[in-house]
């Protein structure tokens, strides 16, 4: 079975400062990796997936994230936040074979301060 | 295209009341799934549909939650009776079909709180 862990269940930032939100994960099979944004009273959106092929994962609104096989994590970063990213950040993860059933970690909140 | 549907968008109840949640999926996505999302912590898949089967439900509490796709399209949850515990956000997403390779959409969500 997998496993996810995001280390910081609370990040605040400055605007326009860099942002590292960090994931590791726990499997003994192959794994696909995902980072989901929940905006406040709004589903989750997919912001990017690493599934095969780069190790540096780019997604949506300027974030990207690199997969880290030997040290199972999946760590997101985007180099200068906007107030806009105030959200909620999920990293998820699921085996490559049988059942693709996505885990999610416990999420962090990315406050954005002026 | 519209998106994924869901209502109510929040429900308060006591505990031992019936509540049903309903999802309407983005048009042509065979597969839908619902997720239990609980107050600090990820969404729980509970419920995984392919067209009107069940793919996955071995994290449903079947006693006493009960889902159904009956035409393969809209789709509801249903508690009976709730507990205090069950208080938590419950998402719907749908998928052109199963696999991660097929990007899920996930509704806005209904918030539900047991008293």
């Amino acid at each position: 079975a997998q496993s996810v862990t995001q280390l910081d269940s609370q990040v605040p930032v400055f605007e326009e400062a860099p942002v590292e939100l960090r994931c590791n994960y726990s499997s003994s099979v192959s794994v696909y990796l995902f980072w989901y944004v929940q905006y406040p009273n709004q589903g989750l959106q997919l912001l990017l997936k690493y599934l095969s092929g780069s190790t540096l994962v780019k997604g949506i609104n300027g974030f990207e994230a690199e997969f880290n096989k030997s040290q199972t994590s999946f760590h997101l970063r985007k180099p200068s936040v906007h107030i806009s990213d105030t959200a909620e950040y999920f990293c998820a993860v699921s085996n490559v074979q049988g059942a693709q059933k996505l885990v999610f970690g416990q999420g962090t909140r990315l406050t954005i301060n002026p | 295209e519209a998106g994924v549907a869901q209502s109510p968008r929040y429900k308060i109840i006591e505990k031992r009341q019936s509540v049903a949640f309903w999802c309407n999926p983005i048009s042509g996505h065979a597969t839908l799934y619902w997720y239990q999302q609980i107050l600090g912590q990820g969404p729980k898949l509970l419920i995984q549909f392919q067209n009107n089967g069940v793919v996955d439900d071995s994290q449903l509490p079947k006693d006493r939650f009960s889902a159904e796709r009956l035409k393969g399209v809209d789709s509801t949850l249903k508690i009976q009776p709730a507990k205090l515990e069950d208080s938590a956000v419950y998402l719907c997403a749908s998928s052109l079909s199963s696999g991660v390779y097929n990007e899920q959409f996930f509704g806005p969500g209904t918030r539900l709180t047991v008293l």
